[in-house]
């Protein structure tokens, strides 16, 4: 079955350091998205990602944040200016899209903002 | 807004039935799904209900009923891979978002 590839695993990093989160969603789907998970806690919605454009972002996603799709293939997230409360694991996803539509998570990278 | 609520922790012996309850309140509504996530691993979709009524998959089979905003996930026969996280999650229909809730720890004991 396609999946959703996310690197790396885990990335630890200082306060105040940028960091890029990659992504390969899977090829034939159209939409793309964000997720971060605080240990223990619920699956939290970040971004969203149509057509080259954000659709849609939650209060999270402030200016510290960005996504890029640079190519074909690769989808990233970048915090800016890393704060200790950015420690979560963040997950990739990807879906074609339908209202029935079933999100493919990648595996997860795990940032430790020390 | 939408919001969703599950219990937070249940648990059943091997071999048992147990039922994940979620109710939902929403400005609009696709259907309920349902996601699986071992610890350290990623959700993974279980199953998806647009109307009323029981959907089957193997052991696993999630219900739906729009106008009680209610639907529930069983797991029969349970194993102990089954001890998991599983999350109910609905569309946001206004938006491009799925939104999760917080999640029920089910424990599996020998």
């Amino acid at each position: 079955e396609p999946e959703v590839t996310q690197t790396p695993s885990h990335q630890v990093t200082q306060m105040g350091q940028e960091v890029i989160l990659r992504c390969v969603p899977i090829s034939n789907h159209l939409y793309f998205y964000w997720y971060r998970q605080i240990l223990g806690q619920k699956v939290e919605f970040l971004v969203s990602f149509y057509n080259n454009e954000i659709s849609e972002k939650s209060e999270i996603f402030d200016d510290q944040f960005s996504v890029e799709r640079p190519d074909g293939s690769n989808f990233t997230l970048k915090i800016r200016s890393t704060k200790l409360e950015d420690s979560a694991m963040y997950f990739c996803a990807s879906s074609t899209g339908t209202p029935n539509e079933k999100l493919f998570f990648g595996s997860g990278t795990q940032l430790s903002v020390l | 807004g939408q919001s969703l609520e599950q219990p937070s922790e249940v648990t059943a012996v091997e071999g048992a039935i147990v039922q994940i309850n979620c109710t939902y309140q929403t400005s609009g509504f696709y259907g309920l799904s349902w996601y699986q996530q071992h610890d350290g691993g990623a959700p993974t979709f279980l199953s998806y209900n647009a109307l009323d009524g029981l959907e089957e998959t193997g052991r696993f089979s999630s219900f739906l009923s729009r106008s009680d905003s209610y639907g529930y996930l069983l797991l029969q026969e349970l194993q102990m891979k089954d001890s998991a996280s599983y999350f109910c999650a609905v569309r946001d229909p206004g938006g491009f978002k799925t939104i999760f809730g917080a999640g029920t720890r089910l424990f599996v004991k020998a």
